[in-house]
């Protein structure tokens, strides 16, 4: 079964919009959860990793103030993309670790799409 | 910083054939993990190898694991078109600490 819920699936708004997607972590307790942005037909790119209970810690050259991410609980953390433009649009997926050294289980992504 | 090398990028081939896709790197990895994307899905996990020189078999997809687990690849016997997608290496452990290094990813199409 699913290990990892991201909601929404998809999001089509207006520039200047804040948006924010979520990422639940089913039936496991993630103390650490990852942010990942990826364009058409390319690879993934870390964002962020997301700390339950602490500050996020960002990858070089993403904004932290553009791309906020909260990890308030064991088992939901948000990114929320602040007065999202054009060329924030993608497709913003999380995942979830489930121990150390354990492999990495990805949401189904969110497609952002701003007009 | 570490990178790991994935090729081919494209792969477009007929159905029955065999492909085999290669991950390299200059660094160690604790492990290296398979995943296969679909377009507007995320990445779903095909396979972790953790030992050098391992070898493990998922129906007709071969992976394996260098010696010196720097390297890693995946190889498809006949090839169906419902392989057909993104398939991405991800490296865990060395340097960067809790994050996976990412291949830059191999899309394959299979024709029928």
């Amino acid at each position: 079964g699913a290990v990892v819920s991201q909601h929404p699936s998809r999001v089509i708004c207006k520039s200047g919009t804040s948006v924010k997607i979520e990422c639940r972590s089913l039936d496991f307790q993630a103390t650490t959860m990852f942010w990942y942005r990826q364009f058409p037909k390319q690879s993934l790119m870390l964002m962020a990793t997301s700390n339950e209970g602490s500050k996020a810690t960002y990858e070089q050259g993403v904004e932290k103030d553009k791309f906020l991410i909260n990890h308030a609980s064991l088992t939901l953390s948000t990114l929320t993309v602040t007065s999202a433009h054009p060329e924030d649009s993608s497709f913003y997926i999380c995942s979830v670790q489930t121990g150390e050294n354990q492999p990495q289980h990805f949401g189904d992504g969110t497609r952002l799409s701003i007009l | 910083t570490q990178l790991l090398e994935q090729s081919p990028q494209f792969l477009s081939i007929q159905e029955g054939e065999n492909l085999t896709v290669y991950c390299n790197s200059s660094s160690v990895f604790s492990s290296l993990q398979w995943y296969r994307q679909e377009p507007g899905e995320g990445p779903v996990l095909l396979v972790t190898v953790v030992t050098g020189g391992e070898v493990k078999k998922l129906k007709r997809l071969t992976f394996q694991f260098g010696d010196a687990r720097k390297d890693s690849s995946l190889h498809i016997t006949a090839a169906q078109p419902g392989d057909t997608g993104l398939y991405l290496c991800a490296g865990a452990g060395g340097t960067s600490y809790g994050k996976l290094t990412f291949g830059q990813g191999t899309i394959l199409t299979v024709h029928p």
